[in-house]
């Protein structure tokens, strides 16, 4: 069964470092999400990808957050440099429909890459 | 603002027994809600999407139930099991591409 690929799975650093997370969704899926889960709480979304282009980054920090789909399929979240706040579970998610399309297919979420800002 | 709110936080039952865990939001404007399972430190299981022209899906033991005059949506576990303890979050999909989160039940079925 397809599934989808992030990666580390852990990352440990200090504050004012560089992070970088990588997601490869489930082949064929137009859309990419990554949303940011503090413990405790619902995932929230950070930026939203339809093919190469952001559909949605209103929730994006970005001061400090960046995020790329070059060529469509796999995706790149940076924090520059990072914060203690940003301590949490990054999680990326892919589904095949449409984002314009609003009836949105199901949402396939990787693993996650927990974060420790120290 | 849609806000989703997930009642209780937390719930403790014996195994065996049918339960309901509650989701509300406060815009009823939604294209869909989704039912997510989510265990300790990993990602999140998609366990039931119902589109807005629909009232319910059923998928093995578990039935999701969707009201959006009210604001509402269930989600019925039936024959509760020890696999089942897990965190379970609903998702209410919005205009502009969103999709919002609730902070989720964390169940727990005791053997």
């Amino acid at each position: 069964e397809a599934e989808v690929a992030q990666s580390p799975r852990y990352k440990i650093t200090e504050k004012s470092q560089a992070v970088a997370f990588w997601c490869d969704p489930i082949s064929g899926h137009a859309t990419l999400y990554w949303y940011r889960q503090i413990l405790g709480q619902g995932p929230e979304l950070l930026v939203q990808f339809q093919d190469e282009s952001v559909v949605d980054d209103s929730q994006l920090p970005k001061d400090r957050f960046s995020a790329e789909r070059l060529k469509g399929v796999d995706s790149t979240l940076k924090i520059q440099p990072a914060e203690l706040g940003d301590s949490a579970m990054y999680l990326c998610a892919s589904s095949s429909g449409l984002a314009s399309r609003h009836v949105t297919d199901t949402q396939y979420f990787g693993p996650g890459t927990r974060l420790t800002v120290l | 603002k849609q806000e989703v709110t997930q009642i209780p936080a937390a719930l403790s039952v014996p195994e065996g027994e049918n339960l309901v865990l509650n989701c509300s939001f406060t815009d009823s404007a939604i294209y869909n809600l989704q039912w997510f399972r989510q265990d300790p430190g990993k990602g999140l299981t998609s366990l039931l999407l119902i589109q807005s022209s629909q009232r319910e899906q059923t998928s093995g033991r578990l039935n999701a139930s969707l009201d959006k005059s009210s604001g509402r949506s269930t989600l019925y576990i039936a024959a509760s099991q020890p696999g089942d303890s897990a965190t379970y979050l609903c998702a209410v999909g919005t205009g502009g591409f969103k999709t919002i989160f609730g902070a989720g039940t964390r169940l727990f079925v005791k053997a």
